[in-house]
């Protein structure tokens, strides 16, 4: 069976300082992968989507950037982290279309 | 990607059938409809999606118009843990299948 996983969990970061967090997918192979924030109170905002290896669509400008270094790894980074960069981000995977999406537990970021 | 309208919020006795609808009057032929749900602090989870038929599956059914301008997602027999952010979707299955999230439908099922 499939399983994606997301690390960490929860993390606190100060402003200026630089972010990494890692998705990867288990049990597939060639997954469609994508990255979703959601701020406090709002609805999921897509940020990037991957349809193969270094392979990256950006849907918002923005203080981040999406790497896709194997196939099945998919890694949200910022050099300098915002306060408006708080929220919860989730990476979620499909197998192909029109098959749905499955989502992570997803990792609480907050910016002090 | 075609735009949806939900209603903000709805409640739901326990037992009941939650009836909630969607407006997607700018749907494109080749666009599904997809549903979602958020329980709090969690990632979205897939109920349903369709084309222009109804589906039914072991957590819902969704009812398309004919001119498949709304739609209707029913919870046979709402639980507790039936409460959550609900999210109707439209979307093309290219562009590697992303979803555009609206803010969603909070049902609150009540004892």
């Amino acid at each position: 069976s499939q399983t994606i996983h997301q690390w960490p969990a929860t993390l606190v970061q100060p402003v200026g300082s630089p972010l990494s967090l890692e998705c990867t997918v288990e049990g597939t192979s060639n997954p469609n992968l994508y990255w979703y924030r959601q701020a406090a109170g709002r609805g999921l905002q897509l940020l990037f989507y991957s349809v193969g290896i270094g392979q990256i669509s950006s849907e918002v400008p923005q203080n981040l950037s999406a790497s896709r270094p194997q196939d099945r790894q998919f890694i949200l980074s910022s050099k300098k982290l915002l306060l408006s960069d708080s929220g919860f981000y989730l990476c979620a995977w499909n197998p192909g279309l029109p098959s749905e999406q499955f989502f992570g537990p997803g990792t609480r970021l907050t910016v002090l | 990607d075609a735009k949806t309208t939900q209603p903000p919020s709805m409640d739901c006795a326990e037992g009941r059938a939650a009836n909630l609808p969607c407006n997607h009057s700018t749907i494109s032929g080749n666009e599904y409809v997809y549903w979602y749900r958020q329980i709090h602090s969690q990632g979205p989870q897939y109920i349903i999606h369709g084309l222009k038929n109804n589906e039914t599956n072991e957590m819902a059914s969704l009812i398309i118009t004919e001119d498949r301008k709304s739609s209707t997602l029913i919870l046979p027999h709402a639980t507790l843990r039936d409460t959550a952010v609900y999210y109707c979707i439209v979307r093309v299955n290219n562009q590697g299948g992303k979803l555009i999230f609206g803010q969603g439908t909070e049902l609150s099922v009540k004892p």
